[in-house]
C-alpha cells in the first residue's frame, strides 16, 4: 500500500524567512497530495492540495511542488509569520474505491518573532 | 455552518469500560472517517465509510467497532477500553471516495485517557 514520508519533523525559522517541508509518497497510482495545518488543541485543516496534472500551486504566501517522477512534493510557506507555527501534514491518495488520504507523521513549524 | 461535529471533546475511562464516540457532518459528505492521532505517528486510519450503508477497516481496526447511522452519522465505539487506546480522536468527511478527489474536513477531536 501507499507508504508517505515527511521531513523534517520539526523546523525552526525566523519571522519573515522560507519554510520548505518535503514529502516522498511510494504509490505511483497516487494522483491528488493535499496538505493540512493543525492548530494547537485542533482538528487538521486544508490548507492547499495540487493534483497530479499540475506541477506547481500557489495561494499568496504558501505554494506546493509536485515531482511525479521523483515522487515527491513539497510545501513553500514565504515571509513566514508567528501564526504560521503549527504541525503540518501532507498526505497522498490514488483516489476510486480504496483512495483514502494516506498521511505523512507531520512537521512542527515554529516560527520565532 | 458547523461542518463536522465530535462529542465528547474530552474523557477519561477506566480500563474495561465502553464509550462511544459520536461524530455528525452538516455537509452532505458521502465518505466520513474514524482517525486516531499519537506523538510521532501521525493520523492512523482506525475505519471509514465510503458511503451510508457501508463500513470498512483501516490501518488499525483491532478494538474498535463503527456505526454508519445514516448519512450525517458515524460514531466509534470502544468494546473494552485499554490504556493503549489513550489518544486523540478524530472525525472527518468527504464529499465522495468514488468522484475525484477532495481534501478532508476534520472535526475538533476528542481526546480520550484510558487509565
Amino acid at each position: 500500500g501507499e507508504n508517505v514520508e515527511q521531513h523534517p519533523s520539526t523546523l525552526s525559522v525566523q519571522e519573515g524567512d522560507s519554510a520548505v517541508i518535503k514529502c516522498t509518497y511510494s504509490d505511483s497510482a497516487s494522483n491528488y497530495f493535499p496538505w493540512y495545518k493543525q492548530e494547537l488543541g485542533k482538528g487538521p485543516q486544508l490548507i492547499i492540495d495540487i493534483r497530479s496534472n499540475v506541477g506547481e500551486k500557489k495561494d499568496q504566501r504558501i505554494a506546493v511542488t509536485l515531482n511525479k517522477t521523483a515522487k515527491h512534493f513539497s510545501l513553500h510557506i514565504t515571509e513566514t509569520q508567528p501564526e504560521d507555527s503549527a504541525v503540518y501534514f501532507c498526505a497522498a491518495s490514488k483516489g476510486g474505491s480504496q483512495g483514502n488520504l494516506i498521511f505523512g507523521k507531520g512537521t512542527k513549524l515554529s516560527v520565532k518573532p | 455552518n458547523a461542518g463536522v461535529t465530535q462529542t465528547p471533546k474530552f474523557q477519561v475511562l477506566k480500563t474495561g469500560q465502553s464509550m462511544t464516540l459520536q461524530c455528525a457532518q452538516d455537509m452532505n459528505h458521502n465518505s466520513m472517517y474514524w482517525y486516531r492521532q499519537d506523538p510521532g505517528m501521525g493520523l492512523r486510519l482506525i475505519y471509514y465509510s465510503a458511503s451510508e450503508g457501508t463500513t470498512d477497516k483501516g490501518e488499525v481496526p483491532n478494538g474498535y467497532n463503527v456505526s454508519r447511522l445514516n448519512k450525517r452519522e458515524f460514531s466509534l465505539r470502544l468494546e473494552s477500553a485499554a490504556p493503549s487506546q489513550t489518544s486523540v480522536y478524530f472525525c472527518a468527511s468527504s464529499p465522495g471516495a468514488l468522484r475525484a478527489n477532495y481534501g478532508y474536513t476534520f472535526g475538533s477531536g476528542t481526546r480520550l485517557t484510558v487509565v
